[in-house]
């Protein structure tokens, strides 16, 4: 039972374009929702993180939107660059940041 | 400041056998965890440890064991592996509290034929 469900599998936008990732989650419980970055080869990192009593989250580029009502989050990442070319992964968790439950991952290539 | 390091980073196993996944942090952290990757399947919790001598086990526990010996290692053992246990293993570390960022390693690739 996949309790964060993530969406689309895979975006590919032109450089200067706005993709969104969207998650939905099922756990009412949960109360910290970061997104996770992976380059290639490499291990996930931390890229911006929400809670949910705040509707919305800025850290330079990249933007989170919360709807508790609907159970749902977004990544929304402005003018993209053919460096943030990555897979994307929306996360939940009780309590904080221990015991991370992940969404299946969003493969985005964004095109000089 | 190396972080979290695995070790190895690649490994051929032949059904059957057995082997020992290492993860070292230099952070000081209390928690450790090991994940496991699979393509549309994202990342899943195998087992993970909130501190030193303690363990407990994820969302995928079967066919693995783990220790927790020093802070700073957490082991991940596979007894009898089996092709289902071909993925890409990542071990993370965080401190306990509220918005604790978890810090991952390069990750393992592990094939099992």
């Amino acid at each position: 039972q996949q309790q964060v469900k993530q969406s689309p599998q895979s975006l590919i936008v032109q450089k200067g374009g706005i993709p969104i990732i969207n998650c939905a989650y099922e756990n009412t419980a949960f109360d910290y929702f970061p997104w996770y970055q992976q380059f290639p080869g490499k291990g996930p990192a931390l890229l911006i993180a929400i809670r949910p009593d705040v509707s919305e989250k800025k850290e330079g580029r990249f933007t989170i939107s919360f709807n508790k009502s609907a159970k749902q989050f977004s990544l929304h990442i402005m003018d993209s660059q053919p460096g943030d070319s990555a897979t994307y992964f929306c996360a939940a968790s009780i309590g904080g940041g221990d015991k991370l439950t992940f969404g299946t991952g969003t493969r985005l290539a964004v095109r000089p | 400041n190396a972080g979290v390091t695995q070790t190895p980073k690649f490994r051929v196993l032949k059904t059957g056998q057995s082997m020992t996944l290492l993860c070292a942090q230099d952070m000081n952290h209390e928690y450790m965890y090991w994940y496991r990757q699979d393509p549309g399947m994202g990342l899943r919790l195998i087992h993970y440890s909130v501190g030193e001598g303690t363990t407990a086990k994820g969302e995928v526990p079967d066919g693995y064991n783990v220790s927790r010996l020093k802070k700073q290692n957490f082991l991940l053992g596979l007894e009898s592996a089996a092709p289902s246990q071909t993925s890409v293993y990542f071990c993370a570390s965080s401190s306990p509290g509220w918005v604790a960022e978890a810090f991952f390693g390069q990750g393992t690739r592990l094939t099992v034929v």
